[in-house]
């Protein structure tokens, strides 16, 4: 089976603007997670979506928002960058099941000027 | 009470040593820990996972320890080569919950030739 692929991989934008970042989960995975990694802050859960809906959601600002499509492809939009938005962004796949082993992608690296 | 502590913040070991990472957490109602294994420009990747009706679980050359008494879980990795250099993280999540995992802020592992 194929991973978890996130495209772009890298992006460069600069303040104020507003970006879109993508993941595609294993085939078969209905749950698609979101993180942020940051040197200063680690790794921060970001929000979770199952079958189209979002299940859980991190604490992080109205400008961080998701959704998930019907083939369970999901995408990430933050709007109004700003400089501390600079971070790896993680998508994370699986079943959807209690307690079950997530799978990541590369992450899309964003730097925001 | 959302916290997972830790420890070391890097660590170099020699080729043929024992590597040993430790995390303590406070809430009680996590129930699943797992370690993850990440490389320079690549996502997180399972490595292994306990959960508390285990004291131990041994994986070939990982094992992780868990004392639930302590709220403390520990990673170690039998004769650390230079392939097992890489950052790792400790998480945990809430019963029926693993998409929220909360991190550890992840060990820096050099392994010396």
């Amino acid at each position: 089976k194929a991973g978890v692929t996130q495209t772009p991989r890298y992006l460069i934008k600069t303040r104020g603007q507003q970006v879109t970042l993508s993941c595609s989960p294993i085939s078969g995975h209905r749950s698609v997670s979101w993180y942020q990694q940051t040197p200063g802050q680690g790794l921060q859960f970001l929000f979770e979506y199952f079958s189209e809906t979002q299940r859980n959601k991190g604490n992080f600002p109205g400008r961080f928002s998701g959704r998930q499509f019907s083939n369970s492809r999901s995408e990430m939009n933050v709007s109004t960058l700003e400089l501390g938005d600079s971070a790896l962004y993680l998508c994370a796949s699986n079943r959807g099941g209690a307690n079950e082993a997530q799978y990541f992608g590369p992450g899309t690296r964003l730097l925001v000027l | 009470q959302q916290q997972v502590k830790q420890s070391p913040q890097s660590l170099i070991v020699q080729k043929g040593g024992i590597s040993i990472i430790n995390c303590a957490y406070e809430n009680t109602a996590f129930d699943y820990f797992p370690w993850y294994q990440q490389f320079p420009g690549k996502g997180p990747a399972l490595l292994i996972a306990i959960r508390p009706d285990v004291s131990e679980k041994k994986e070939g050359r990982f094992t992780i320890s868990f004392n639930k008494s302590a709220k403390q879980f520990s990673l170690h990795i039998m004769d650390s080569q230079p392939g097992d250099s890489a950052t790792y993280f400790c998480a945990a999540s809430k019963a029926g919950s693993n998409y929220q995992l909360i991190w550890g802020a992840g060990t820096k592992l050099i392994i010396k030739p």
